[in-house]
């Protein structure tokens, strides 16, 4: 089975653009997780969608907004960048998301804002 | 709110020997998951070990146990015949409530010496 994809694997924007990354979930997995990874704050839950809805947020601005499709892919999306917004973007993908279940992650999504 | 804290952040071990990795935890709930997991260099995590908190046998995973106690909230990760491939970023993570969200520690930087 293959595992969780994101793309792209590394992104450079400036300041004010907004980017979409991308997250497809392990097959037959219908729960997919966003993570911010940076070396200050470590990692933090962004919000986690399951069945194209958005289930759980966390606290982060309204400039972070994802969405869920109908085939379990995910996107994630930044508008107005800015610079504290580098970091790594991590997806993970679970059966139904339910406690318990294992997390599988992608291999992340590199964010440099300029 | 569910916190998790890892105090050391860096550890050093000799190739073959044991090391001890520490968690404490804190959250107010009486039903929850407690993970470790590893993110090698490469960045793709993957998960250790995981412990139910009901249950009161500590997990183990081949080379990986955990020392569980409950009471004083901690969950610390004892690696055996440590090997360079362990060489890893670990981190200590909860779950708690109906969902899924991971809440993590800073993260602790394991290095093997040969």
């Amino acid at each position: 089975k293959a595992g969780v994809t994101q793309t792209p694997r590394y992104l450079i924007k400036t300041r004010g653009q907004q980017v979409t990354l991308s997250c497809s979930p392990i097959s037959g997995h219908r729960s997919v997780s966003w993570y911010q990874q940076t070396p200050g704050q470590g990692l933090q839950f962004l919000f986690e969608y399951f069945s194209e809805t958005q289930r759980n947020k966390g606290n982060f601005p309204g400039r972070f907004s994802g969405r869920q499709f109908s085939n379990s892919r995910s996107e994630m999306n930044v508008s107005t960048l800015e610079l504290g917004d580098s970091a790594l973007y991590l997806c993970a993908s679970s059966l139904s998301g339910v406690r318990g279940n294992e997390q599988f992650f992608g291999p992340g999504t590199r964010l440099t804002v300029l | 709110a569910q916190t998790v804290t890892q105090s050391q952040p860096e550890m050093s071990v000799q190739e073959a020997e044991t090391v001890t990795l520490s968690c404490t935890y804190d959250t107010s709930e009486s039903d929850y998951y407690l993970f470790w997991y590893k993110q090698p260099p490469s960045r793709q995590m993957i998960l250790v070990i995981r412990q139910e908190a009901y249950k009161q046998q500590n997990a183990t995973e081949n080379r990986f146990s955990v020392n569980f106690q409950k009471a004083a909230k901690s969950f610390s990760l004892k690696i055996s015949d440590s090997q360079l491939g362990d060489a890893a970023m670990y981190f200590c993570a909860s779950q708690t409530g109906a969902n899924s969200k991971l809440t993590f520690g800073k993260g602790i930087t394991l290095s093997v010496r040969p």
